[in-house]
């Protein structure tokens, strides 16, 4: 089965609020993990990305959080626009898979909503 | 837009057909990947390239032939095909060097079986 999911399929939050997006993942052997978007019509589009050395991470109005001590990790995304709307997916890295190359897990991902 | 080019964007065959999906890359990626996403689904690795050699095949049905041609370029070759091959075809590439690097992405081919 799985071993990456989430805990809501779907999100809905008012323009210029904060969101968070969480994700549980169960193989503590992962070593990186990449938050995508994807927009319809769309393939992913990265987002962030974080190594298993790190907790926290940030970007342009995004932060990762990890949590090894319970397999947790959450992309929150500040002052949320219109634009964010879309599916976003945690993917992680089980090791690598071969020289210069690595196989990707994707959870379920969630529906995220911005109400203008 | 992305830097990871798909080609054709859609594309319908019946199952006695054979076609073909491009991908192409210029980031100087050596790493190549193939996937599958079916409607509100999370895509599912079909295939990885690295230096233009098959490095994982996921119990793909041979319906499914990739080929790596050179550094920037990947196929999928269809033959045969079944209704329930009907998805998007994804296509991405990562650097191969200063650890593991992030996967970008195509925007895939949307194919139907008829």
């Amino acid at each position: 089965g799985e071993s990456v999911g989430l805990h809501l399929p779907t999100l809905s939050v008012q323009e210029g609020d904060n969101s968070i997006i969480n994700c549980a993942y169960s193989n503590s052997a992962s070593d990186y993990f990449i938050w995508y978007k994807q927009e319809s019509g769309k393939g992913p589009q990265f987002i962030i990305d974080i190594r298993s050395n790190m907790d926290k991470r940030q970007g342009q109005r995004v932060t990762v959080l990890l949590n090894k001590t319970v397999k947790h990790l959450s992309l929150q995304i500040a002052a949320t626009q219109p634009g964010d709307s879309a599916v976003y997916f945690c993917a992680e890295n089980l090791g690598k898979s071969g020289a210069g190359s690595y196989q990707l897990t994707f959870g379920k991902g969630t529906k995220l909503s911005v109400i203008p | 837009d992305t830097e990871v080019t798909q080609t054709p964007k859609h594309l319908v065959m019946g199952m006695t057909n054979k076609k073909s999906l491009k991908c192409e890359q210029h980031m100087g990626h050596r790493a190549m990947y193939w996937y599958k996403q079916k409607a509100k689904k999370p895509p599912e690795l079909m295939f990885v390239y690295s230096y233009e050699k098959l490095s994982i095949n996921e119990s793909v049905p041979s319906r499914f032939s990739p080929e790596c041609p050179n550094s920037s370029l990947l196929n999928l070759h269809l033959h045969a095909l079944q209704p329930e091959d009907s998805a998007l075809y994804l296509c991405a590439s990562s650097q191969e060097t200063g650890g593991v690097q992030p996967q970008h992405f195509g925007d895939g081919t949307r194919l139907s079986i008829l």
